[in-house]
């Protein structure tokens, strides 16, 4: 079935670092979102994006929805310590409740020891 | 407001034992709903979803069924649990129609067969 490539698969940060990381795909999605999973938890909705090019933020988070509709980056910047987690980017084929989401293997952020 | 309970959030099950794992979501209804299974530190595998009472798709052939009495209600179910069964089960729910982009997921279960 459909993949979605999300790199890096893990990364060390040290507090106050920014952080980047993407997912890319073989085909056109009409909407991106990145989640986040805490230890022992569900993942939390982070950012949605539904428009090609839209730029959104969420505190010290930003994403984008790549304009040719098959990428998208989230980055965080002043990287803090409870940053620590699984990202997943997730990407719909249709608008609306249509279709299942397509989630990406994730990134692992970690503390740098 | 709209939540979902999951339940329950650990269980040490033996081999060759039943499972019964318990999603709900309150607040809505005729949601889409989805169980996950995710190895350890690792990516999301679907396992089943559904649109609608009775209605149940399932991803990946495997040890494990799921159904969906109730409209806001979905279980996952085993008659005989293997050790590779072992995992991290989440359930999530979508809001249909206009405006329902995103999964909403609980908190999980963390299941180990031994």
């Amino acid at each position: 079935g459909q993949q979605l490539n999300q790199s890096p698969q893990s990364m060390f940060i040290q507090e106050g670092e920014d952080v980047s990381m993407n997912c890319t795909s073989s085909s056109i999605f009409n909407t991106w979102l990145w989640y986040k999973q805490d230890p022992g938890e569900g993942p939390v909705l982070l950012i949605a994006l539904y428009k090609a090019g839209e730029l959104t933020s969420n505190g010290r988070l930003t994403a984008q929805f790549g304009i040719t509709r098959k990428d998208s980056f989230l980055n965080i910047s002043a990287s803090i310590p409870s940053d620590v987690g699984i990202y997943f980017c997730a990407g719909s084929h249709y608008g609306g409740s249509q279709g299942n989401l397509i989630f990406g293997k994730g990134t692992k952020l970690s503390v740098k020891p | 407001s709209q939540t979902i309970h999951q339940w329950p959030a650990t269980l040490v099950q033996p081999v060759g034992s039943p499972l019964s794992l318990e999603c709900t979501v309150e607040g809505t209804s005729n949601p889409n709903l989805y169980w996950y299974r995710q190895a350890a530190g690792r990516g999301l595998q679907l396992l089943f979803y559904s649109v609608g009472i009775g209605q149940i798709s399932s991803e990946v052939p495997q040890n494990l069924s799921a159904s969906r009495p109730q409209d806001r209600q979905f279980i996952l179910s085993s008659k005989k649990l293997l050790l590779s069964d072992s995992g991290f089960y989440l359930c999530a729910w979508r809001k249909t129609g206009t405006g329902g982009y995103g999964y909403t997921f609980g908190s999980g279960t963390r299941l180990t067969v031994v």
